[in-house]
């Protein structure tokens, strides 16, 4: 199965709504990472996670590694908050896994 | 922020012929890892190097081999490049251990005829 399982897979929100994205880790995680990919196809860092949470501006993410989870929040979102999120778990020493991302879609 | 950059950002390739994408990074980053995308799913690890003069198997490598000559390069070679291998390849680095943050290039979109 998955290792990092994000949900759900696709989203629509109207602008000024707020929304949440989750991924389930079934790897020991040791940090998160979240990105967005926008349209063009680049990929932009939003947080790096150590367990404990972070807060920018409209965005704000937590990673719990005790319960295997990390969650992203989209407050009041913005038409440019489209794209697709990625999360991804760093697990003892190299590697980087990915979860299959969840495609946003934020209309006036 | 680190700095990784890609070439080239695309290229056309015919099957059956060599494919060379280059990655390099200025931020002194121990780790460098070689991604492919392929559309509407996430990121799947082709290749990494920890340190110059030595790559390691990621969960794909099959028909890919790659090539660290310093710490600042990362190649990925594509010898013999098959239809299935139209993606789009990212590279990233960061530094050592177990709490550092992963960077990425702009990507290069390869599309293989």
């Amino acid at each position: 199965g998955d290792k990092v399982k994000q949900s759900p897979s696709a989203l629509s929100l109207q602008e000024g709504t707020n929304s949440a994205l989750r991924c389930n880790f079934s790897i020991a995680a040791t940090t998160v990472q979240w990105f967005l990919q926008n349209p063009r196809g680049s990929l932009m860092n939003l947080f790096y996670l150590v367990p404990g949470t972070k807060e920018n501006g409209r965005l704000k993410s937590a990673f719990d590694s005790k319960e295997s989870y990390s969650t992203l929040h989209i407050r009041d979102a913005q038409l440019e908050d489209s794209g697709t999120y990625f999360c991804a778990a760093l697990t003892g020493g190299y590697k980087v896994v990915f979860g299959s991302g969840t495609r946003l879609l934020v209309s006036p | 922020e680190a700095a990784v950059t890609q070439s080239p950002r695309s290229k056309v390739a015919v099957t059956g012929g060599k494919v060379t994408l280059s990655c390099h990074q200025t931020n002194n980053h121990d780790y460098m890892y070689w991604y492919r995308q392929d559309t509407g799913h996430g990121l799947r690890l082709i290749h990494y190097s920890y340190v110059a003069d030595s790559t390691e198997k990621g969960d794909i490598p099959d028909g890919y081999k790659a090539s660290r000559p310093s710490q600042e390069n990362f190649s990925l070679i594509l010898e013999l490049a098959s239809l299935s291998q139209t993606a789009v390849y990212f590279c990233a680095s960061r530094t050592g251990g177990n709490y550092a943050e992963q960077f990425f290039g702009p990507g290069t979109r390869l599309t293989v005829l």
